[in-house]
């Protein structure tokens, strides 16, 4: 049962403009949720987190925003970049503990 | 500041013949998790281990596979007799504080069984 899903599997966007990656949960119990970029041949590497309690968190050219009623968070870069492209998880846990990952959206920056 | 280290990065095997991997966390990261990433999946946690007692093991298949961290610090998962569908990359995460989430991982261990 997948409880966090990522529709889409990849995304390609023109170096400049905005990516967008969008990831759904079913589990209402979910408060922490978590973005990580991952690169070939290496581990996922933490990016940027959102609570429960808050409906957008920014960190530079990174901003994540919650939607808790429809259950729905979304990873935005702007502007994005060629270093950019990557895989990106989402990630959420009800417990702080567990977390429930997506099968990931590849993102390609194209120059 | 080093990061955390696995070994060995990839590693063939047959079916039903055993294989163990090993993780050394970062330098005072109490928490240690081994996940499992089949492709084209997300990672799906094994276990978490808190210093060297099992948090949540609620998904490791333990008639195959087993898991230690007997001194707090580093930590083995084996598998055996391993199986056609553990075919998938094994990552290695710690963390200094639980309930933040910002788990740092490994580079992981790839594990084709033929």
């Amino acid at each position: 049962d997948q409880q966090v899903k990522q529709n889409s599997p990849s995304l390609s966007v023109q170096e400049g403009r905005i990516s967008i990656l969008n990831c759904d949960y079913t589990n209402s119990m979910f408060d922490y949720f978590l973005w990580y970029k991952k690169y070939p041949a290496e581990g996922p590497t933490f990016l940027i987190s959102i609570s429960s309690i808050k409906d957008k968190n920014e960190d530079g050219r990174f901003t994540v925003f919650l939607n808790k009623s429809a259950k729905h968070l979304s990873l935005h870069i702007v502007p994005s970049q060629p270093g950019d492209s990557a895989v990106y998880f989402c990630a959420a846990s009800a417990t702080g503990n567990q977390f429930y990952f997506g099968t990931g959206t590849s993102l390609t920056v194209i120059p | 500041e080093a990061g955390v280290a696995q070994s060995p990065r990839y590693k063939i095997i047959e079916k039903r013949q055993s294989v163990a991997f090993w993780c050394n966390p970062i330098s005072g990261h109490a928490t240690l998790y081994w996940y499992q990433q089949i492709l084209g999946q997300g990672p799906k946690l094994l276990i978490q281990f808190q210093n060297n007692g099992v948090v949540d093991d609620s998904q490791l298949p333990k008639d195959r596979f087993s898991a230690e961290r007997l001194k707090g610090v580093d930590s083995t998962l084996k598998i055996q007799p391993a199986k056609l569908e553990d075919s998938a990359v094994y990552l290695c995460a710690s963390c200094l504080q639980p309930g933040t989430g910002e788990l740092f991982f490994g580079e992981g261990s790839r594990l084709t069984v033929l």
